[in-house]
């Protein structure tokens, strides 16, 4: 079946601008989670979505940083006045996240990179 | 421990060898580790969920084992092949969260 896909698959914007990204889940799939890959460092976790529960916004580096879920599928994460410390793979990863009992796999797309000049 | 480390950072091995990785990770509020294998502009691809301390799974050459009391794992590739050539990323699941720690990564590089 379809996995996670993203858009852009880059993205390069001029430091100062907005930009949107987008995320597709695997249908079905009710957990939702964003990270990204600055140079040089690991995978970092950003914001997470569960249901119609309110997000785990605990890994958002800045105020300029806000993610939405729309209809429990789709989810933009929005960066407003872009810096250069911005450039990074941003990941998005779904889940079924049924019983937190069970192992759960997050299922990541192909991520979209992002360059701030 | 407070974050995951993996080692080595990069490694450069003929076909044909057999190879293996470590991820250490906290030990405190351990919920499950997770091993993902990264192609250059592909997805990440789940390899591997492990929660239980001695755990060991395999998928075909590849097979990794837990020990959650010392806080590490082990990623081992019997026979590599070019085609395993890849980042092996292993990121840490706490019982606090669902959230994903990752570790920086090994680069493994297989030529024939």
């Amino acid at each position: 079946g379809a996995g996670v896909s993203q858009s852009p698959s880059n993205k390069v914007t001029e430091k100062g601008k907005d930009v949107e990204l987008r995320c597709d889940p695997i249908s079905g799939h009710t957990a939702l989670y964003w990270y990204r890959q600055s140079l040089g460092q690991g995978l970092e976790f950003l914001i997470y979505f569960q249901g119609n529960s309110a997000p785990d916004k605990s890994g958002l580096p800045s105020d300029r940083f806000s993610a939405e879920r729309t209809g429990g599928s789709v989810s933009t994460l929005t960066i407003q006045r872009t810096q250069q410390e911005d450039s990074a793979v941003y990941l998005c990863a779904s889940s079924l996240a049924e019983d937190r009992g069970l192992q759960d796999t997050q299922y990541f797309g192909p991520g979209t990179r992002l360059t701030v000049l | 421990i407070l974050n995951v480390e993996q080692s080595p950072q990069s490694l450069h091995v003929q076909e044909g060898d057999s190879t293996n990785f470590t991820c250490s990770f906290p030990s405190s509020n351990f919920y499950a580790l997770h091993w993902y294998r990264w192609e250059t502009a592909k997805s990440p691809e789940a390899l591997f969920v492990m929660t239980l301390n001695g755990d060991e799974k395999k998928k075909g050459r590849i097979s990794a084992t837990l020990n959650t009391k010392e806080g590490y794992s082990y990623l081992y590739i019997k026979g590599s092949q070019p085609e395993d050539s890849a980042t092996y990323l292993c990121a840490s699941e706490r019982n606090s969260g669902y959230a994903l720690n990752f570790g920086k990564g090994t680069s493994l590089l297989v030529t024939p």
